[in-house]
Formats: structure tokens, C-alpha cells, sequence
């Protein structure tokens, strides 16, 4: 299956950091989704992308879609403890248009 | 509103067994989709409806039908359950196909 990785894996900082993440695929993507998921709960939608080299903003997110269309990178500034979770990428794949798929996903600890 | 209900939110079957889990959205979305998430795992779409009416395979459909009873509900069917179907299962509705998706609060199926 496709795969879009996510890195890092995983994150430990303390709060009042800024994190950056990212997302990259072999394949190119239309849209890019940025969602995040609390233990036990289902992903809620962050930012949403649509074209190459997008710049969004949600608060102390930002999130650009890369010019290649193969990646996408989010930015969480002066971060809290409920920042805590996973951060996923996803989005449709450009090819099929019939196909979605989820990231690995990035853990987050914030350290207080 | 309640956006993305689910029904029901922990399940137990013994392999073999049949059940379906439920989904509703109010929010007059068109498309809906399930997707199953493995421990430390992101989503895999297991199929989706476009619309009303429509139906499509996801990433791992194999071992699940679906149903899109109106535009409001779509219900996922396990027909003989199996041990690798353990996992928990998300329903999710978005306005355009693939476009922002707003997902339940899962269902958190064991087979034994």
C-alpha cells in the first residue's frame, strides 16, 4: 500500500518550544490534511491544503504543502501541554483519485 | 449537532461471528467512509461512499461489506469475524469526496 511517512516518529519537548514536523510520499497528492488524535478519540481536522506551495495558518499551526506535491510540513509554535498527541498527514493520492490515505503518524510530548 | 455518531462503542465477538457497526452524520455531508486503525498504526479506508447510492472498495476491503442506507447513514458489516479484524473502526463524513473529513469517536471491536 502507500505509504506516507512521517517524521519525526516521535517528539519530546518542553513547553513554550516550537515543533516542526513533516510528511513525504513517492507519490504525488492533490489535497493534504493535517489531523490530530487524542488517546482514545477519533482524529480531529487541522488545517487543510489544496495547492503546491500553500502557506495556512490555524492559531500556533502553519502548515505548507510542498512544491513537489510528495510533502507537507507542519509547524506548531510556543507549544502547550494540550498539544499532546498524534499528528497525522493525509490526503488523496493525485493518480487515482480513488484512493485516501493516512500518515504514520507523530507522536507529541509536551513536558510542562 | 452530533456530527459523527457511532454505534456501538466497544464490541466482542468470537471468531465466526457477524455484526455491523452504525454510522450516522447531521451533517447533510455527502460522503462517508470507514476506516479501521491498528495499534501504533495510522487509518487504512476500508471503502467509502461518494454519494448516495455509491459504494467504493478502499485500501482493505477484504472481510467487510457496507451499506449507505440514506444520505445520512452508512453501516459497515462484518460477516464472519476473524482475529486480524480486531482493530478499532472510525466512520467519517466529509461535503466533497476526500475533501475535510470529520470522523466519529470509533468503535472498539476485539474478536476472540
Amino acid at each position: 500500500g502507500q505509504q506516507l511517512n512521517q517524521s519525526p516518529q516521535s517528539m519530546f519537548i518542553q513547553e513554550g518550544e516550537d515543533v516542526s514536523m513533516n510528511c513525504t510520499s513517492s507519490s504525488i497528492f492533490n489535497t493534504w490534511l493535517w489531523y490530530k488524535q487524542d488517546p482514545g478519540e477519533g482524529p480531529v481536522l487541522l488545517i487543510a491544503l489544496y495547492k503546491a506551495g500553500e502557506l495556512t495558518s490555524n492559531g500556533r499551526l502553519t502548515a505548507q504543502f510542498g512544491i513537489t506535491r510528495k510533502d507537507s510540513f507542519l509547524n506548531i509554535s510556543a507549544s502547550i501541554p494540550s498539544d499532546v498527541g498524534i499528528y497525522f498527514c493525509a490526503g488523496p493520492l493525485s493518480n487515482t483519485g480513488n484512493q485516501f490515505y493516512f500518515g504514520t503518524g507523530t507522536s507529541l510530548t509536551v513536558i510542562p | 449537532n452530533a456530527g459523527v455518531t457511532q454505534t456501538p462503542k466497544f464490541q466482542v465477538l468470537k471468531t465466526g461471528q457477524s455484526m455491523t457497526l452504525q454510522c450516522a452524520q447531521d451533517m447533510n455531508h455527502n460522503s462517508m467512509y470507514w476506516y479501521r486503525q491498528d495499534p501504533g498504526m495510522g487509518l487504512r479506508l476500508i471503502y467509502y461512499s461518494a454519494s448516495e447510492g455509491t459504494t467504493d472498495k478502499g485500501e482493505v476491503p477484504n472481510g467487510y461489506n457496507v451499506s449507505r442506507l440514506n444520505k445520512r447513514e452508512f453501516s459497515l458489516r462484518l460477516e464472519s469475524a476473524a482475529p486480524s479484524q480486531t482493530s478499532v473502526y472510525f466512520c467519517a463524513s466529509s461535503l466533497r469526496l476526500f475533501y475535510e473529513q470529520y470522523f466519529g469517536p470509533g468503535t472498539r471491536l476485539t474478536v476472540t
